[in-house]
């Protein structure tokens, strides 16, 4: 069975920082790309950042460039998000999900499994 | 940066069929995927590259992709589909995924 769980979520005050963790099972992590995607209260969906199967390509969302930085050791099973410089708006659910890529040339990636989300709050 | 637009919210009589569509500029040359996330809980995909559905999702669940909106149709729709959708697609420019803005069905 396919699992993803993520931790760290937190309380924090602005410009504080936070270490998000997300642990997998059920699949061979290493040959997966895997993403954050985050949620504020009442709101829609919002890609964060990914990172392929080797940590060879990372991207960013535009807002969370020189803020965030998303790693992944592939010996626990484990992909990370250091946040830094956190404001109000970056409260939310994070959650980690795998990426699977389309069948259509160009298609990008999808995202066929998801864990439960882990809540960060930045407030004072 | 590409923009995907969804209605806020599609209301539909049990046993009907609900039509949640997804706007984009030339969508019917991208490949779109389609999310159901029931309150308090984590997105589950139901339809990928266009047409696909994922092992367990109902037969029910269909989706279609055409010149500017894509499409997902649930057919004989009950109570427990309740829940918000979004649709996602790839955004070749900027080289990540977009989310459309959400629709919320509501089962009358």
């Amino acid at each position: 069975e396919v699992q993803l769980v993520e931790s760290g979520g937190v309380l924090v005050k602005p410009g504080g920082s936070l270490r998000l963790s997300c642990a997998v099972s059920g699949f061979t992590f290493s040959s997966y790309t895997m993403n954050w995607v985050r949620q504020a209260p009442g709101k829609g969906l919002e890609w964060v950042s990914s990172i392929s199967s080797s940590s060879s390509y990372i991207n960013y969302a535009d807002s969370m460039k020189g803020r965030f930085t998303i790693s992944r050791d592939n010996a626990k099973n484990s992909l990370y998000l250091q946040m830094n410089s956190l404001r109000a708006e970056d409260t939310a659910v994070y959650y980690c999900a795998r990426g699977l890529e389309s069948g259509y040339d160009g298609g990008g990636e999808y995202f066929d499994y998801w864990g439960q989300g882990t809540l960060v709050t930045v407030s004072s | 940066s590409y923009v995907l637009t969804q209605p806020p919210s599609v209301s539909v009589a049990p046993g009907q069929t609900a039509r949640i569509t997804c706007g984009g500029n030339n969508i019917g040359t991208k490949s779109v995927h389609w999310y159901q996330q029931k309150p308090g809980q984590a997105p589950v995909l139901v339809v990928y590259d266009d047409t696909a559905r994922p092992s367990g999702i109902p037969e029910r669940f269909s989706g279609s992709n055409s010149g500017n909106t894509a499409t997902l149709t649930i057919s004989r729709v009950e109570a427990g589909d309740e829940a918000d959708f979004y649709c996602q697609v790839w955004d070749n420019s900027s080289d990540h995924p977009v989310f459309g803005g959400g629709t919320k069905l509501t089962v009358l």
